[in-house]
C-alpha cells in the first residue's frame, strides 16, 4: 500500500534559520506529491506540489523536489519566520480521484 | 483558487443528539469530496469518500450508521454525526477533489459533545 513517513517533530527554530522537514514515501504507480500547511485552528492549505520526478514545487520561499531515486520530497526554506509556525503535512496521491495519503505531520515553531 | 467552506465552524451539542456539518465547494464542482477526522496533535484520518449521487465509501473501522454522509449535489456534501457522544468530539475537515490530483480543504468544524 501507499505510505508517507515524515520527520518527527516538534521542530523548534530561531527566526531566519534554515528549515528542512524530511518526507519519504512508498507508493504503487507514479504518485503526485504535496506539502500542506495547517495553522492553529484552521484546515489544511496546499503549500506546494510536484507531479512527476525531478519537479520542484515552490511557494512562499518553501521548496521541495520530487526525488524518485530516493522516494523523497523534503521540504526546505532558507530563512524561516515566526509566521511559518504551523503543522506541515506531506502527502501523496496516485489517482485522479484526489484521495491522498498523509504523513503524521510535523509541528514547526519559530521563535523570534 | 478553489474555495471550500464548512458550516458550522464550531458546534457544541449534548450527548445523544445529532449534528450536521456542511461542506460546500464555492467556485467549482466537486464530484468527489472527502471527510477527515483529526484529533489534537495528530494527522488526518480519512473517514469516507463521498461521491455525488451515490453512496459514500467508508474507511475500515468507521461506523457508517453513525457518520451519515450525503452528497446531494456537485457542490454540497454533508456529514451527520448521529447520537453523538463525548468520544465523537473532534475536528472534522472536508476536502473536495480538484484537478491534478490535489485536494482543496475546508477550514474544519470543531465538534464538542458534552
Amino acid at each position: 500500500g501507499n505510505s508517507v513517513t515524515q520527520m518527527e517533530g516538534p521542530v523548534t527554530l530561531s527566526e531566519e534559520a534554515f528549515l528542512t522537514i524530511n518526507c519519504t514515501y512508498t507508493a504503487t504507480g507514479y504518485p503526485s506529491l504535496f506539502w500542506y500547511v495547517q495553522y492553529p485552528g484552521e484546515g489544511l492549505q496546499l503549500l506546494l506540489k510536484a507531479t512527476k520526478a525531478d519537479d520542484k514545487g515552490s511557494n512562499k520561499g518553501f521548496e521541495a523536489t520530487y526525488r524518485k531515486e530516493t522516494t523523497s520530497f523534503h521540504l526546505e526554506k532558507g530563512s524561516v519566520q515566526v509566521s511559518d509556525s504551523a503543522v506541515y503535512f506531506c502527502a501523496l496521491s496516485v489517482t485522479n480521484a484526489g484521495k491522498s495519503t498523509f504523513g503524521d505531520g510535523t509541528t514547526l515553531t519559530v521563535k523570534p | 483558487g478553489a474555495v471550500v467552506s464548512q458550516h458550522p465552524s464550531w458546534v457544541i451539542c449534548k450527548s445523544g443528539t445529532s449534528v450536521k456539518i456542511e461542506c460546500r465547494s464555492l467556485d467549482f464542482q466537486a464530484t468527489t469530496m472527502f471527510w477527515y477526522r483529526q484529533f489534537p496533535k495528530q494527522s488526518l484520518m480519512l473517514m469516507a469518500t463521498s461521491n455525488e449521487g451515490s453512496k459514500a465509501t467508508y474507511e475500515q473501522g468507521v461506523e457508517k450508521d453513525k457518520f451519515l454522509i450525503n452528497h446531494a449535489s456537485l457542490t454540497l456534501s454533508t456529514l451527520t454525526v448521529t447520537s453523538a457522544h463525548p468520544e465523537d468530539s473532534s475536528f472534522y475537515i472536508c476536502s473536495a477533489s480538484g484537478t491534478l490530483y490535489e485536494q482543496y480543504f475546508g477550514p474544519g468544524t470543531r465538534l464538542t459533545v458534552t
